[in-house]
């Protein structure tokens, strides 16, 4: 059964630094999700991503959060100056036109 | 923005016993998702319900999309040990694309031999 990938599934980091966290959605998917998990509590929604462009971003992602689709398979979120707050769990997820989503095992992201 | 009640917050229950948790919101949803989450990975769909009133199945597992569209209940009938773990519902914001899912605080389940 196909499935969304990510990776790395741990990355550690140093507060100000870049890191880049990657993902495959499932390969007939349109629509293109990152959401993260703070230690304990729910799932948070980040941004949405379609036809190449952003279609919906929340309050958390603002301008140091970017997410990208250089290849007709990987989906990148950047954070370009990590802050210790940043750490979580990131879940990239994908769906068709619907609104049944599926996520990836997600990376987790832990600031120093 | 809109909020996802779910209770209770966690459950404690004997392997095969019947459990079952609800998703109160105070706005109306169009479709109504159940996600379980098992410790350090994602989370994986169970059940999409669509219409109000909608009562659907997957193996042991149903949940009912609530007529007043404004909640939805899981249960899950004879509970094995592989049942642990955290339920999630979660919905589309109901105006706009309308693609960003906002999820409910989670039922943690214990499931005791």
């Amino acid at each position: 059964e196909p499935e969304v990938t990510q990776t790395p599934s741990h990355q550690v980091t140093q507060m100000g630094q870049e890191v880049i966290l990657r993902c495959v959605p499932i390969s007939n998917h349109l629509y293109f999700y990152w959401y993260r998990q703070i230690l304990g509590q729910k799932v948070e929604f980040l941004v949405s991503f379609y036809n190449n462009e952003i279609s919906e971003k929340s309050e958390i992602f603002d301008d140091q959060f970017s997410v990208e689709r250089p290849d007709g398979s990987n989906f990148t979120l950047k954070i370009r100056s990590t802050k210790l707050e940043d750490s979580a769990m990131y879940f990239c997820a994908s769906s068709q036109e619907g609104n049944e989503q599926f996520f990836g095992p997600g990376t987790r992201l832990t600031v120093l | 923005g809109q909020q996802l009640n779910q209770s209770p917050q966690s459950m404690f229950i004997q392997e095969g016993e019947d459990v079952s948790m609800n998703c109160t919101s105070s706005s109306i949803f169009n479709t109504w998702l159940w996600y379980k989450q098992d410790p350090g990975e994602g989370p994986v769909l169970l059940i999409a319900l669509y219409k109000a009133g909608e009562l659907t199945s997957n193996g042991r597992l149903t949940a009912q999309f609530g007529i007043t569209r404004k909640d939805s209940f899981l249960n899950i009938s004879a509970s094995i040990p592989s049942d642990v773990g955290i339920y999630f519902c979660a919905g589309p914001k109901p105006s706009g694309s309308a693609r960003q899912l906002t999820f409910g605080s989670g039922t943690q389940l214990t499931v005791l031999p």
